[in-house]
């Protein structure tokens, strides 16, 4: 069965370093996700994107996050300059319809562990 | 802001028991998805619920849809251990069209 790929599985970046969380979504999705969980805590909406752009942010994604395209295949999420909160599990998620279809749910990888030293 | 409650948050039981986990809110869902999230891993998807009152068998598992999209639950039947995991209800709010995660239920079933 087709899944999302997400790398690395873990990444350990100073703190005001630049990090990118890649994904590879199902190849025939076209909606994409990115949602971030702090330990402990519970799965946060990031940020939506569809038709190479941003369709839905949630106030966490603020103007240090930027999500790419770059090509056909990968999904990426930038964090400019990382601080210590931004440590979490970072997840990805793609469907083939927009979310509030219920018939089109989303599939998630497995994440990216960021900690920030 | 739109929460989605779950309830219990934490619950530890005995191989063969039955339970059940509530979801609840105050807004209404234009669908409901639960999920099994293991640790290092993402939420896999185990069933969506459209339709008021609508009900969904996954084995043991049975979904139900509150009769006004508010709130869900999930009642296992004779738990295994391999039922162990953390629970989570989502959904999309049908004013905001937010996708919204629940707090989670955390399940340990005994052996």
């Amino acid at each position: 069965e087709p899944e999302v790929t997400q790398t690395p599985s873990h990444q350990v970046t100073q703190m005001g370093q630049e990090v990118i969380l890649r994904c590879v979504p199902i190849s025939n999705h076209l909606y994409f996700y990115w949602y971030r969980q702090i330990l402990g805590q519970k799965v946060e909406f990031l940020v939506s994107f569809y038709n190479n752009e941003i369709s839905e942010k949630s106030e966490i994604f603020d103007d240090q996050f930027s999500v790419e395209r770059p090509d056909g295949s990968n999904f990426t999420l930038k964090i400019r300059s990382t601080k210590l909160e931004d440590s979490a599990m970072y997840f990805c998620a793609s469907s083939s319809g927009p979310k509030h279809y219920s018939n089109q749910p989303q599939h998630f990888g497995d994440g990216t562990r960021l900690s920030i030293l | 802001t739109q929460l989605l409650e779950q309830s219990p948050q934490f619950l530890s039981i005995q191989e063969g028991e039955n339970l059940t986990v509530y979801c609840n809110s105050s807004s209404v869902f234009s669908s409901l998805q639960w999920y099994r999230q293991e640790p290092g891993e993402g939420p896999v998807l185990l069933v969506t619920v459209v339709t008021g009152g609508e009900v969904k068998k996954l084995k043991r598992l049975t979904f139900q849809f509150g009769d006004a999209r508010k709130d869900s639950s999930l009642h296992i039947t004779a738990a295994q251990t391999g039922d162990t995991g953390l629970y989570l209800c989502a959904g999309t709010d049908s004013g905001t069209y937010k996708y919204i995660f629940g707090t989670g239920t955390r399940l340990k079933v005994l052996a």
